[in-house]
Protein backbone atom coordinates (compact mmCIF):
# COMPACT_ATOMS: atom_id res chain seq x y z
CA UNK A 1 0.00 0.00 0.00
CA UNK A 2 1.37 4.05 -0.90
CA UNK A 3 2.41 5.32 2.43
CA UNK A 4 2.78 8.62 -0.23
CA UNK A 5 0.61 9.98 -2.42
CA UNK A 6 1.34 12.05 -5.84
CA UNK A 7 -1.41 13.94 -7.56
CA UNK A 8 -2.25 14.03 -10.45
CA UNK A 9 -0.61 10.67 -11.73
CA UNK A 10 -1.02 12.77 -15.66
CA UNK A 11 -1.12 15.89 -16.45
CA UNK A 12 -1.38 17.24 -20.15
CA UNK A 13 -1.32 21.17 -20.35
CA UNK A 14 -0.74 23.91 -22.45
CA UNK A 15 2.62 26.33 -22.42
CA UNK A 16 2.56 29.06 -19.78
CA UNK A 17 -0.30 27.10 -17.03
CA UNK A 18 1.19 27.63 -13.41
CA UNK A 19 1.07 23.82 -12.13
CA UNK A 20 1.16 22.20 -8.55
CA UNK A 21 2.45 18.88 -8.28
CA UNK A 22 0.91 17.63 -5.06
CA UNK A 23 3.43 15.24 -2.55
CA UNK A 24 1.93 13.82 0.56
CA UNK A 25 3.18 11.10 3.05
CA UNK A 26 1.67 9.61 6.06
CA UNK A 27 5.14 8.24 7.25
CA UNK A 28 6.06 11.70 9.80
CA UNK A 29 9.57 11.31 7.74
CA UNK A 30 11.30 14.88 8.00
CA UNK A 31 13.09 14.32 4.15
CA UNK A 32 11.17 14.55 1.04
CA UNK A 33 12.60 14.66 -2.02
CA UNK A 34 11.66 15.23 -6.07
CA UNK A 35 13.37 13.93 -8.84
CA UNK A 36 12.86 14.53 -12.45
CA UNK A 37 12.97 11.05 -15.02
CA UNK A 38 13.18 11.43 -18.28
CA UNK A 39 12.38 7.73 -20.22
CA UNK A 40 15.27 5.28 -19.93
CA UNK A 41 17.17 8.00 -17.98
CA UNK A 42 18.80 8.35 -14.19
CA UNK A 43 16.68 10.18 -11.89
CA UNK A 44 18.18 13.87 -11.10
CA UNK A 45 17.83 15.32 -7.97
CA UNK A 46 15.82 18.78 -8.46
CA UNK A 47 14.99 20.11 -4.70
CA UNK A 48 14.84 18.07 -1.23
CA UNK A 49 13.83 19.00 2.34
CA UNK A 50 15.45 18.41 5.33
CA UNK A 51 11.84 19.06 7.53
CA UNK A 52 9.30 21.91 7.82
CA UNK A 53 10.90 25.12 6.27
CA UNK A 54 13.48 23.76 4.92
CA UNK A 55 13.96 23.34 1.03
CA UNK A 56 17.40 22.89 -1.02
CA UNK A 57 18.15 23.07 -4.84
CA UNK A 58 19.28 19.62 -5.88
CA UNK A 59 21.75 18.83 -8.34
CA UNK A 60 19.55 19.43 -11.49
CA UNK A 61 18.76 23.31 -12.30
CA UNK A 62 14.78 23.71 -12.03
CA UNK A 63 12.96 26.44 -13.01
CA UNK A 64 10.25 24.63 -10.39
CA UNK A 65 10.14 25.62 -6.69
CA UNK A 66 9.28 23.68 -3.60
CA UNK A 67 7.43 24.53 -0.29
CA UNK A 68 7.46 22.79 3.23
CA UNK A 69 5.13 24.51 5.41
CA UNK A 70 3.78 21.28 6.76
CA UNK A 71 6.08 17.83 7.61
CA UNK A 72 3.78 15.56 5.44
CA UNK A 73 3.53 17.93 2.48
CA UNK A 74 5.88 19.10 -0.26
CA UNK A 75 4.20 20.55 -3.45
CA UNK A 76 6.17 21.12 -6.39
CA UNK A 77 4.95 24.26 -8.50
CA UNK A 78 5.99 25.23 -12.07
CA UNK A 79 5.00 28.86 -12.52
CA UNK A 80 4.62 29.01 -16.15
CA UNK A 81 4.96 25.67 -17.92
CA UNK A 82 7.18 25.02 -21.06
CA UNK A 83 7.67 22.04 -23.38
CA UNK A 84 11.02 21.43 -22.15
CA UNK A 85 9.67 20.40 -18.58
CA UNK A 86 7.81 17.19 -20.00
CA UNK A 87 9.31 14.34 -17.84
CA UNK A 88 8.04 12.27 -15.01
CA UNK A 89 8.07 13.67 -11.37
CA UNK A 90 9.33 11.59 -8.61
CA UNK A 91 8.45 12.34 -4.63
CA UNK A 92 10.21 10.79 -1.39
CA UNK A 93 10.57 10.61 1.78
CA UNK A 94 12.47 8.80 3.87
CA UNK A 95 13.59 8.77 7.88
CA UNK A 96 17.45 9.13 9.49
CA UNK A 97 19.54 11.88 9.69
CA UNK A 98 21.38 11.62 6.35
CA UNK A 99 19.60 11.91 3.17
CA UNK A 100 20.27 7.90 2.67
CA UNK A 101 20.71 6.89 5.57
CA UNK A 102 17.52 4.63 5.24
CA UNK A 103 15.36 3.27 2.61
CA UNK A 104 13.16 6.04 0.47
CA UNK A 105 9.44 5.90 -0.43
CA UNK A 106 8.75 6.83 -3.26
CA UNK A 107 5.77 7.94 -4.66
CA UNK A 108 3.96 6.83 -8.00
CA UNK A 109 5.23 10.00 -9.94
CA UNK A 110 3.31 12.44 -12.18
CA UNK A 111 3.90 11.98 -15.98
CA UNK A 112 3.81 15.76 -16.47
CA UNK A 113 3.08 16.96 -20.72
CA UNK A 114 3.69 20.22 -21.41
CA UNK A 115 2.24 20.79 -25.44
CA UNK B 1 32.09 13.73 -9.72
CA UNK B 2 30.92 10.31 -8.74
CA UNK B 3 28.98 8.69 -11.78
CA UNK B 4 26.80 5.62 -11.54
CA UNK B 5 27.13 2.47 -14.40
CA UNK B 6 24.78 -0.55 -14.80
CA UNK B 7 25.70 -3.07 -17.12
CA UNK B 8 23.62 -4.49 -18.73
CA UNK B 9 21.31 -1.56 -20.09
CA UNK B 10 18.41 -4.18 -21.24
CA UNK B 11 18.69 -8.51 -20.38
CA UNK B 12 16.54 -10.73 -21.13
CA UNK B 13 16.26 -14.24 -19.65
CA UNK B 14 13.83 -17.50 -19.92
CA UNK B 15 12.01 -18.16 -16.76
CA UNK B 16 13.78 -19.86 -13.70
CA UNK B 17 17.42 -19.05 -14.69
CA UNK B 18 19.86 -17.07 -11.87
CA UNK B 19 20.88 -13.66 -13.43
CA UNK B 20 23.25 -11.05 -12.27
CA UNK B 21 22.65 -7.30 -12.52
CA UNK B 22 26.27 -4.81 -12.08
CA UNK B 23 26.86 -1.52 -11.06
CA UNK B 24 30.05 0.25 -10.81
CA UNK B 25 31.02 3.70 -9.66
CA UNK B 26 33.96 6.10 -9.74
CA UNK B 27 34.25 7.01 -6.34
CA UNK B 28 34.96 4.83 -3.76
CA UNK B 29 34.04 7.17 -1.16
CA UNK B 30 30.44 6.05 -0.68
CA UNK B 31 28.16 6.02 2.43
CA UNK B 32 25.82 3.15 1.20
CA UNK B 33 23.87 1.91 -1.81
CA UNK B 34 21.04 0.68 -2.94
CA UNK B 35 19.55 -1.25 -5.44
CA UNK B 36 15.86 -0.27 -6.21
CA UNK B 37 12.98 -1.85 -8.64
CA UNK B 38 10.78 0.34 -10.92
CA UNK B 39 7.86 -1.11 -12.51
CA UNK B 40 6.73 0.42 -15.54
CA UNK B 41 4.57 4.11 -14.88
CA UNK B 42 5.77 3.88 -11.01
CA UNK B 43 7.62 5.10 -8.87
CA UNK B 44 10.98 3.11 -7.36
CA UNK B 45 10.58 0.95 -4.54
CA UNK B 46 13.94 0.33 -2.40
CA UNK B 47 15.25 -3.61 -2.14
CA UNK B 48 17.97 -3.63 -0.61
CA UNK B 49 20.63 -1.17 1.45
CA UNK B 50 24.34 -2.25 1.59
CA UNK B 51 25.84 -0.22 4.19
CA UNK B 52 29.60 0.92 3.18
CA UNK B 53 30.93 -1.39 5.76
CA UNK B 54 28.91 -4.43 4.51
CA UNK B 55 29.40 -6.74 2.32
CA UNK B 56 26.52 -8.39 1.07
CA UNK B 57 22.69 -7.91 2.33
CA UNK B 58 20.12 -10.55 1.10
CA UNK B 59 16.28 -10.77 0.97
CA UNK B 60 14.60 -13.56 -0.43
CA UNK B 61 15.55 -14.69 -4.00
CA UNK B 62 18.04 -11.73 -3.83
CA UNK B 63 21.70 -11.25 -2.76
CA UNK B 64 23.58 -7.77 -3.24
CA UNK B 65 27.30 -7.23 -2.66
CA UNK B 66 29.44 -4.81 -2.31
CA UNK B 67 33.09 -4.20 -3.29
CA UNK B 68 33.55 -0.86 -2.21
CA UNK B 69 37.47 -0.41 -3.34
CA UNK B 70 36.86 -1.71 -6.35
CA UNK B 71 33.70 0.50 -6.67
CA UNK B 72 31.39 -2.60 -7.92
CA UNK B 73 28.13 -4.00 -6.54
CA UNK B 74 26.28 -6.50 -8.06
CA UNK B 75 22.59 -8.19 -7.75
CA UNK B 76 21.72 -11.46 -8.14
CA UNK B 77 18.58 -12.50 -8.75
CA UNK B 78 17.84 -16.67 -7.92
CA UNK B 79 15.42 -19.00 -9.81
CA UNK B 80 13.59 -15.81 -12.11
CA UNK B 81 10.05 -15.73 -11.95
CA UNK B 82 7.99 -13.54 -14.63
CA UNK B 83 7.21 -11.04 -12.01
CA UNK B 84 10.72 -10.40 -11.43
CA UNK B 85 10.29 -8.26 -14.93
CA UNK B 86 11.27 -4.28 -14.33
CA UNK B 87 13.46 -1.98 -14.27
CA UNK B 88 16.18 -1.99 -11.36
CA UNK B 89 18.20 0.72 -10.47
CA UNK B 90 21.31 1.36 -8.45
CA UNK B 91 21.92 4.10 -6.10
CA UNK B 92 25.24 5.26 -4.13
CA UNK B 93 24.92 7.87 -1.01
CA UNK B 94 27.89 9.98 -1.52
CA UNK B 95 29.86 10.70 1.34
CA UNK B 96 28.48 14.43 0.95
CA UNK B 97 25.19 13.22 1.26
CA UNK B 98 24.01 12.88 -2.36
CA UNK B 99 22.05 10.24 -4.01
CA UNK B 100 23.68 9.32 -7.55
CA UNK B 101 21.10 6.83 -9.40
CA UNK B 102 22.17 4.36 -12.44
CA UNK B 103 20.25 4.90 -15.34
CA UNK B 104 19.07 1.56 -14.84
CA UNK B 105 18.53 -1.97 -16.25
CA UNK B 106 15.68 -3.25 -18.25
CA UNK B 107 14.85 -6.67 -17.36
CA UNK B 108 12.93 -9.30 -19.12
CA UNK B 109 11.72 -12.52 -17.82
CA UNK B 110 10.60 -14.88 -20.45
CA UNK B 111 7.57 -17.47 -19.37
Amino acid sequence: EADIYQTPRYLVIGTGKKITLECSQTMGHDKMYWYQQDPGMELHLIHYSYGVNSTEKGDLSSESTVSRIRTEHFPLTLESARPSHTSQYLCASSPGVRVGNQPQHFGDGTRLSIL
Amino acid sequence: KQEVTQIPAALSVPEGENLVLNCSFTDSAIYNLQWFRQDPGKGLTSLLLIQSSQREQTSGRLNASLDKSSGRSTLYIAASQPGDSATYLCAVNTEDDKIIFGKGTRLHILP
